[in-house]
């Protein structure tokens, strides 16, 4: 998975309560995305970042958060988790080129 | 209607079968076009991606790229049980930009 880990792998979580998603790169690529993914919608883009404390809205970002306050850290926090986030969630890193996107192995995460 | 519209499956092919998955598409700004390979419980892995229209050949694997219908397809030649997986189509206005993907197609390659 090209030297991304994701953490935790599997959480599950009740309504209401804050989660953290962390994602780890050691490629130093400048580009990071947090994506979900849902049966019958694909992969959606959460949030992205374009370089330490530089983020941006995707399209499903409402609900989230993220942080970037280093090269290789991408945080994403949901801050009061509700069952329709209830998803498969990967990040993903890239150099900024099409054909660089590289995904992590993802979280499955469970809100009750 | 959704920007990007994949048949979800399942497609269960037997081993040697030529395959065909194909994407459509709605926004004519789509210049960029690309295929992911997803195995069960895993993240997609990059397959193949072409710049506007035309074909693009790599092994057993051909994207096409239909620009003026807003059709891609790839193709795989001789598929193998090791090419079951779920295929996601995925598309960008230009370089850098942020991709927009297709729900996926399923394939079951039987032994």
């Amino acid at each position: 998975d090209a030297g991304i880990t994701q953490s935790p792998r599997h959480k599950v979580t009740e309504t209401g309560t804050p989660v953290t998603l962390r994602c780890h790169q050691t490629e130093n690529h400048r580009y990071m995305y947090w994506y979900r993914q849902d049966p019958g919608h694909g992969l959606r883009l959460i949030h992205y970042s374009y370089g330490v404390k530089d983020t941006d809205k995707g399209e499903v970002s409402d609900g989230y958060s993220v942080s970037r306050s280093k090269t290789e850290d991408f945080l994403l926090t949901l801050e009061s988790a509700t069952s329709s986030q209830t998803s498969v969630y990967f990040c993903a890193i890239s150099e900024g080129g099409v054909d660089e996107q590289y995904f992590g192995p993802g979280t499955r995460l469970t809100v009750t | 209607q959704k920007e990007v519209e994949q048949d979800p499956g399942p497609l269960s092919v037997p081993e040697g079968a030529i395959v065909s998955l194909n994407c459509t598409y709605s926004n004519s700004a789509f210049q960029y076009f690309m295929w992911y390979r997803q195995y069960s419980r895993k993240g997609p892995e990059l397959l193949m991606y072409t710049y506007s229209s035309g074909n693009k050949e790599d092994g057993r694997f051909t994207a096409q790229v239909d620009k003026s219908s807003k059709y891609i397809s790839l193709f795989i030649r001789d598929s193998q049980p090791s090419d079951s997986a779920t295929y996601l189509c995925a598309m960008s206005v230009g370089y850098g930009q942020n991709f927009v993907f297709g729900p996926g197609t399923r394939l079951s390659v039987l032994p």
